[in-house]
């Protein structure tokens, strides 16, 4: 079965310095692996998704995954935090043993920004 | 851009009453689903719902819930009992239909808060 782990529940960083949120992932099959972020009262919205084509991802906001088989992780990056990426981050892995797709969540890592 | 949206954004119920929380998917998104986050954990699948039919759910959703899909446009969700233990964060998601299903991200809406005395 798939399953999603995220070192560090909580990480900070101060404004400008790079932000390195770790994830990895457990699957029998090639995985389809997607990051959300949740800002403050709101939903999980997309920051970007693999599934198979290039290793590495670029997504909204200037944040960046990498896929490596080899480490079976898909770490977040952005080479420079800001204030506004305050937010909880969660990795999620695709599910497709019942058939139909569901997501498996990472318990999420709690990002502060310091000025 | 088309969202997801739920209403209502917060609702308080009293133990053993039914609760409906709703959800209006992206318009020509075709598979539905609800997960939920319970305070301090992860985010867990409850059900998906395609074609007019529960697709998969998992060991959480159990016969006091359902899912109903009542005209072109709405999903529910109805606890039909409601325990202590069902007060949570439900976020209602939606997918496209085109391509590839397991490459289709899912869309989120902003969540239903449901808070059981």
């Amino acid at each position: 079965a798939q399953s999603v782990t995220q070192l560090g529940s909580h990480v900070s960083v101060s404004e400008g310095a790079l932000v390195l949120l770790r994830c990895n992932y457990s699957s029998s099959v090639p995985p389809y692996l997607f990051w959300y972020v949740q800002y403050p009262n709101q939903g999980l919205q997309l920051l970007l998704k693999y599934t198979s084509a290039a290793t590495l991802v670029k997504g909204i906001n200037g944040f960046e995954a990498e896929f490596k088989k080899s480490e079976t992780s898909f770490h977040l990056t952005k080479p420079s935090a800001h204030m506004s990426d305050a937010a909880e981050y969660f990795c999620a892995v695709s599910d497709l043993s019942g058939g139909y797709n569901k997501l498996i969540f990472g318990a999420g890592t709690r990002l502060a920004v310091h000025p | 851009e088309p969202e997801v949206t739920q209403t209502p954004s917060h609702q308080v119920t009293q133990m053993g009453q039914e609760v409906i929380l709703r959800c209006v998917p992206i318009s020509n998104h075709l598979y539905f689903y609800w997960y939920r986050q319970i305070l301090g954990q992860k985010v867990e699948f409850l059900v998906s719902f395609y074609n007019n039919e529960i697709s998969e759910k998992s060991e959480i959703f159990d016969d006091q819930f359902s899912v109903e899909r009542p005209d072109g446009s709405n999903f529910t969700l109805k606890i039909r009992s409601t325990k202590l233990e069902d007060s949570a964060m439900y976020f209602c998601a939606s997918s496209g239909g085109q391509g590839a299903l397991s490459d289709q991200p899912q869309h989120f809406g902003d969540g239903t808060r449901l808070s059981i005395l």
